[in-house]
């Protein structure tokens, strides 16, 4: 099945620094999806990019598809940046593979 | 619009037993996919459902089942427990088989 690896594996930042995340995939998909769990484990959906680039506030996501990966960015990071992302491939909805996640830490 | 509500929240059950838990999607969504997380393993899909079809489902034995009903919501059970599957039992809802994810806020579950 597709292999998805993402990094890094931990990340602590001082408030206000920049990031960037990195999630590979072996395969072609049409289907990728970014989320960010919080410590109580609640999974939000961050941006749904099978392909090209988005922006929502300080987080911005870019997919190449064709290079088989994808990128988050956080800008100016918050303490309530901190947490699990993760990325999640597929074909659709019914097939996705998640990353092991990058453990964000924002120190204030 | 609410958003998706898992229920119980928290779950203690011992090896043998079953379990079931329900998900209520978005108002509207019509596919529901759930997911098993646990530390060594990460996150896992287990199965989605749309207008109440399972249109496929992971890597997971026979004991894992579901069911979707007419209004969308949904159940999964687990027979005969066993500690492995002791996790964070999450399910997300979608309006379309491929698109945005909305997550409901988990069962936590274990089995002792």
């Amino acid at each position: 099945g597709i292999q998805v690896e993402q990094s890094p594996p931990d990340l602590i930042l001082q408030e206000g620094a920049n990031s960037t995340l990195r999630c590979n995939f072996s395969d072609s998909v049409n289907n990728l999806q970014w989320f960010h769990q919080n410590p109580w484990g609640q999974l939000i959906n961050l941006f749904y990019i099978p392909s090209g680039t988005k922006q929502n506030g300080r987080l911005s996501a870019t997919t190449v598809a064709t290079e088989r990966y994808s990128l988050l960015y956080i800008s100016s990071s918050q303490t309530t940046d901190s947490g699990v992302y993760f990325c999640a491939v597929g074909w659709s909805n019914n097939d996705m593979r998640f990353g092991a996640g990058t453990r964000l830490t924002v120190k204030p | 619009k609410a958003g998706v509500t898992q229920t119980p929240r928290y779950l203690i059950k011992t090896r043998g037993q079953q379990v079931t838990l329900s998900c209520s999607p978005i108002s509207g969504h019509r596919s529901v996919s759930w997911y098993q997380q646990t530390p060594g393993q990460g996150l896992q899909f287990l199965f989605e459902y749309f207008s109440e079809t399972q249109r496929n489902k992971g890597n997971f034995p026979g004991r894992f089942s579901g069911r979707q009903f007419s209004n969308s919501r949904s159940e999964m059970n687990v027979s005969t427990l066993e500690l492995g599957d002791s996790a964070l039992y999450l399910c997300a809802s979608s309006s379309r088989t491929k698109g945005t994810q909305y997550f409901g806020p988990g069962t936590r579950l274990l089995v002792l």
